[in-house]
């Protein structure tokens, strides 16, 4: 079955600086690539998505990059700011398996320091 | 927004003791999915139905049963719970149309004595 790893598992950055979390996966036919930002005391939500036809994807200050050959997918986020403390989870999806399920990585607990 | 809502938010209980945590959608989203959170394990796959007539089993399914009583609620239990089984629980519902976008729930806190 499909394997995530998310690194690192803590981050910690200055208010203004950049911050990077990387995946990799196993299954080469995954397609679908979504982060989910989860603040303390509340439910993940999705922030970005990419799927396997795209190679970057951005929104405001944050991007998302895909290497498919490498089986591995980057969540950049420029600017930090305090707000964006929290734990970011990415996940992978093969939409023509078996199941099709969202199998998600153990998440980065990111902490933007003013 | 799927708007789903999970009761109880907060349970305590004790080892032996039958729990039912319930969750319900108000989109009419055909996916539903049981998520277990732990701390440094990020979350995993309990239980996922397709539709009502439509159970499968996740990573972790054992210890655990669920029952989809109607597109909109989807049930999670746990038959005679262990102190193992505290966690934040977390129920999802998708969106379909292959946007692949879950909608969580705020989570049921279980903690078992």
């Amino acid at each position: 079955g499909e394997n995530v790893e998310q690194h690192p598992s803590t981050l910690s950055v200055q208010e203004g600086d950049s911050a990077v979390i990387k995946c990799t996966y196993s299954d080469s036919a995954s397609n679908y690539f979504p982060w989910y930002k989860q603040e303390l005391g509340k439910r993940p939500q999705l922030i970005i998505d990419i799927r396997s036809n795209v190679g970057e994807k951005k929104d405001q200050r944050i991007a998302v990059t895909l290497n498919k050959t490498a089986k591995h997918f980057s969540l950049h986020i420029t600017e930090t700011q305090p707000e964006d403390s929290a734990v970011y989870f990415c996940a992978v999806r093969n939409y023509g398996g078996s199941q099709g399920n969202l199998i998600f990585g153990k998440g980065t607990k990111l902490s933007v320091k003013p | 927004d799927a708007d789903v809502t999970q009761t109880p938010r907060n349970r305590i209980t004790k080892t032996g003791k039958r729990i039912m945590l319930e969750c319900s959608q108000t989109k009419g989203h055909d996916r539903m999915y049981w998520y277990r959170q732990d701390p440094g394990l990020g979350l995993r796959l309990i239980y996922y139905s397709f539709d009502v007539k439509d159970i499968n089993k996740g990573e972790i399914s054992d210890g655990y049963s669920v029952s989809r009583q109607a597109q909109a609620k989807f049930s999670l239990s746990l038959e005679s719970a262990i102190p193992n089984q505290t966690a934040l629980y977390f129920c999802a519902a998708e969106t379909g149309s292959n946007t692949g976008e879950l909608f969580f729930g705020e989570g049921s806190r279980l903690t078992v004595l």
